[in-house]
């Protein structure tokens, strides 16, 4: 099962408004990804952090990478819509080999 | 540019019958990864290849699931005698080098066992 705790699991957005989650671990990651799933398609890479306290922009999009290596946020600003969909926490562990643990995913909808 | 392929997008089978998922990843990349996602969840590793040899395959659920990469590059996911349990959206990702970072993830192949 999932070993990143991610929060909210859902919310409720209105064009304009800033928007924030996040994933925590009892576990260190030593690299955190942000992605980004429509429907029916595969996730997108949004964001890579690979040094603990590093904060990364990729346009309206910011993340940091937790100074404990066990938390990471990703920040939208003035959302739009089609910023809709769900956003996923990704970690890679130094004794995991290469695979990514993934948390539960936070889903963005739209205020109607 | 070509990204990660898969095939087919949706596949609908029967208990007890043998699936092949095919996935192609970008041109390049020397490490391939398949991930199972079930409904409302993230998905999670089942494993994963650098070049022709499975360097961790310690996600695969049980000796069902088997999945190969003879040319180290397009990428086979058998199943056998396939469960209802199985029916889950079956993810493939490449990376340039298979090292810490990015992986880029193809459209998934969706797979309902009646």
């Amino acid at each position: 099962g999932q070993q990143l705790n991610q929060s909210p699991q859902s919310m409720f957005i209105q064009e304009g408004e800033d928007v924030s989650m996040n994933c925590t671990s009892s576990s260190i990651f030593n690299t955190w990804l942000w992605y980004k799933q429509d429907p029916g398609e595969g996730p997108v890479l949004l964001i890579a952090l690979y040094k603990a306290g590093e904060l990364t922009s990729n346009g309206r999009l910011t993340a940091q990478f937790g100074i404990t290596r066990k938390d990471s946020f990703l920040n939208i600003s003035a959302s739009i819509p089609s910023d809709v969909g769900i956003y996923f926490c990704a970690g890679q562990r130094d004794n995991a080999g290469n695979m990514l643990t993934f948390g539960g995913g936070t889903r963005l909808m739209v205020k109607p | 540019g070509a990204g990660v392929s898969q095939t087919p997008s949706n596949k609908v089978t029967e208990k007890g019958k043998y699936v092949e998922l095919r996935c192609d990843p970008i041109s390049g990349h020397t490490a391939l990864y398949w991930y199972r996602q079930s409904l409302g969840q993230g998905p999670e590793f089942l494993i994963y290849f650098q070049g022709t040899g499975a360097a961790d395959d310690s996600g695969l659920p049980n000796d069902r699931f088997f999945a190969v990469r003879p040319e180290g590059s397009v990428s086979t996911l058998k199943i056998q005698r396939t469960e209802r349990g199985d029916s889950a959206v079956y993810l493939c990702a490449s990376s340039f080098t298979g090292g810490w970072g990015e992986q880029f993830f193809g459209p998934g192949t969706r797979l309902t066992v009646l």
